[in-house]
């Protein structure tokens, strides 16, 4: 158990709709980073958020969008979904100290479907 | 080209055998992680290294900032250590990663 706990475990979703996934941070951190890994394949860094700044980006297109808050719980969403938006969405949390990269901590990850 | 390349892609082992998987990276790098992740999705980080070496256990990592490589050793590895063993590097304000090797402990 790593404490950080991921909302839906997993959702189908049609090409065009828009979804919102939400990530609990392990209590004390403030940093928190989404992947999307596709079946098969190794992740891939969306974004990150620090302090509820976007802290880093992947390749990722606009349609892929975070919000951390204030408790730094946070969101991915992504408007018009295409098919290859399926993937496993994993977020971890880590506590970023000045000048240095913590530890990550995973949660659980969604699953997600478009069909 | 990848910016993190991991070998072997497939590695089965033997129950008690010494393993080695290895990461090299082509771009600068703040720290670089080891991952591992069971059948099912689920994700624990293993080691946090920006140099030198680590022991957890029976897993140890190592690192070398100048050759740009690291590797992620097993010893007296068991079927319990079956999982995807990932390498990430982070830039300071990107993540790549490995594409995983796939380990195999036979009992």
């Amino acid at each position: 158990e790593t404490g950080v706990t991921q909302s839906p475990t997993h959702l189908i979703k049609t090409r065009g709709q828009q979804v919102t996934l939400r990530c609990s941070s392990q209590s004390g951190h403030n940093t928190v980073s989404w992947y999307q890994q596709a079946l098969g394949q190794g992740p891939q860094f969306i974004f990150q958020y620090y302090r509820e700044e976007e802290n880093g980006r992947g390749n990722f297109p606009p349609r892929f969008s975070g919000l951390q808050f204030p408790n730094y719980s946070s969101e991915l969403n992504v408007n018009a979904l295409e098919l290859d938006d399926s993937a496993l969405y994993l977020c971890a949390s880590s506590q970023a100290l000045a000048g240095g990269q913590e530890t990550q901590y995973f949660g659980p990850g969604t699953r997600l479907l478009v069909l | 080209k990848n910016e993190v390349e991991q070998s072997p892609q497939n590695l089965t082992a033997q129950e008690g055998e010494f393993i080695t998987i290895n990461c090299s990276y082509s771009v600068g790098i703040s720290a670089l992680h080891w991952l591992q992740q069971h059948p099912g999705g689920g994700i624990v980080s293993l080691f946090m290294l920006s140099s030198g070496k680590k022991k957890h256990g029976r897993l140890i990592a190592t690192i070398n900032i100048q050759e740009k490589h690291s590797s992620l050793h097993i010893t007296a590895s068991h079927p319990r250590d079956s999982a995807v063993y990932i390498c990430a590097v982070f830039t300071g304000n990107q993540f790549y990663f490995g594409t995983g090797t796939s380990l195999t402990v036979i009992p």
